[in-house]
């Protein structure tokens, strides 16, 4: 079975600090590996995506770091702020040869930064 | 541009009924993919539509079946429900060549009594 594990379940970061999120994954035929942020009450919102040819990609405060040797990756926050404080997933796309994709999911880290 | 639309946003049902869950993808968007999310866990997949067909199953039973419409909005249906499949079910549309990039809507709390 494919599975993506999410370290840590929760974490308090500063205002300012740098929030790091970790996964690690056991299928080597994964595609993709999004991150999704998730408010109380609200679904997922796709955040940032990398291919497994790329060691990082930034968007903005946000940056994934991809260890593919490893089969690990991180979500980085910078600058973290209030705002910031939600739930965060790590997932893992799998395409199929019919071009069908699936997402695999890890168990989610509860982010609460602190002024 | 509207974003992926989900009703009812709650639902309260007993045990033994059926329930219908709607989803109207994204602008642009041609495939839908349902996922249930457990309270605590992350989302776990459900099925895929594209062209109106169920192109993908995840390990759930038959109970749960879909439907995608000509204007790629899609039908998740429960039957039989049981306490377990309480629930927040959620939608996420795509376009079929742009991979890594579903875009959930915000979803319907089911809930069985």
């Amino acid at each position: 079975q494919q599975q993506v594990k999410q370290s840590p379940q929760s974490l308090i970061v500063q205002k300012g600090g740098i929030s790091i999120i970790n996964c690690a994954y056991e299928n080597t035929a994964f595609d993709y590996f999004p991150w999704y942020q998730q408010f109380p009450g609200k679904g997922p919102a796709l955040l940032i995506a990398i291919r497994p040819d790329v060691s990082e990609k930034k968007e903005g405060r946000f940056t994934i770091s991809f260890n593919k040797s490893a089969k690990q990756f991180s979500l980085h926050i910078m600058d973290s702020q209030p705002g910031d404080s939600a739930t965060y997933f790590c997932a893992a796309s799998h395409i199929s040869n019919f071009g069908n994709e699936k997402l695999t999911f890890g168990t989610g880290t509860r982010l609460t930064i602190i002024p | 541009d509207a974003g992926v639309t989900q009703s009812p946003t709650h639902l309260i049902k007993t045990r033994g009924q059926q329930v219908t869950l709607r989803c109207s993808p994204k602008s642009g968007h041609d495939t839908v993919s349902w996922y249930q999310q457990a309270l605590g866990q992350g989302p776990q997949f459900i099925f895929q539509y594209y062209e109106e067909e169920e192109r993908q199953r995840g390990n759930f039973p038959d109970r749960f079946s879909g439907h995608q419409f000509p204007n790629y909005s899609s039908e998740l249906n429960v039957n039989a429900l049981l306490l377990g499949d309480s629930a927040l079910y959620l939608c996420a549309s795509s376009r079929r060549t742009t991979w890594g990039t579903q875009y959930f809507g915000p979803g319907t709390r089911l809930t069985v009594l």
